[in-house]
């Protein structure tokens, strides 16, 4: 199962700041937070992660609480093409192997 | 430079047939991760191939097999397709073995069983 909790959708209007949540309670210390989007039916598309700090690069920013437990990706100016489902994913390491767990995700709908 | 690419786009099948769909993981990936994307299922880990051998798998029947081959890209084999197994088939490739190597993803194929 996947261990975040995100909205199932949001809107946001275009041109304006889209900040999509995720809650990771239970989190270990060593798991990184990562963020991919999916436009229809293409492969996901790698956005942004982090471990601790904030991150940011040419496509969002990654806000990340002090105890962890959840972060806020930022898409600091959201056209019509930002328009996926966002999924925020935690780190999984299983006997030393490593495999990302995807959730349901949020699916973000920029408005004209 | 070039991304991850699959061939083929689109395949279509019928039960009990065998399907075989290929991963050429980005210059300088040793890992390969094969993902299924079954509609309303979400993704789904399948295998992780990593300097040629299976290092992992997902919770699915042996007739879901794989192999890397020396150039590091990867083949996907489903034998007696059933029609639960029509999907989108993602690749991923990676750096490598441990740390925190981010995955990226190809396009998929498009695998339909009638």
């Amino acid at each position: 199962d996947a261990k975040t909790t995100q909205p199932t959708s949001m809107d946001c209007a275009e041109g304006r700041a889209a900040n999509l949540p995720c809650n990771h309670s239970t989190i270990s210390g060593n798991e990184y937070v990562y963020w991919y989007r999916q436009i229809h039916s293409q492969g996901p598309q790698y956005i942004i992660h982090g471990l601790k700090n904030n991150e940011t690069n040419e496509m969002a920013s990654l806000i990340i609480t002090e105890d962890r437990k959840s972060s806020t990706l930022i898409l600091p100016h959201a056209t019509l093409r930002d328009t996926a489902v966002y999924y925020c994913i935690v780190r999984v390491r299983s006997g030393g192997s490593e495999k990302l767990v995807f959730g349901k995700g949020t699916k973000l709908t920029v408005n004209p | 430079e070039a991304g991850v690419t699959q061939s083929p786009t689109h395949l279509i099948k019928t039960r009990g047939q065998q399907a075989t769909l290929r991963c050429s993981p980005i210059s300088g990936h040793t890992s390969v991760y094969w993902y299924q994307q079954a509609l309303g299922l979400g993704l789904q880990f399948l295998l992780w191939y990593d300097e040629g051998e299976e290092r992992n798998r997902g919770n699915f029947p042996p007739r879901f097999s794989g192999r890397q081959f020396p150039n590091y890209s990867s083949e996907l084999n489903v034998n007696a397709l059933e029609l639960e197994d029509s999907a989108l088939y993602l690749c991923a490739s990676s750096l490598g073995r441990g740390g925190t190597d981010t995955q990226y993803f190809g396009p998929g194929t498009r695998l339909t069983v009638l």
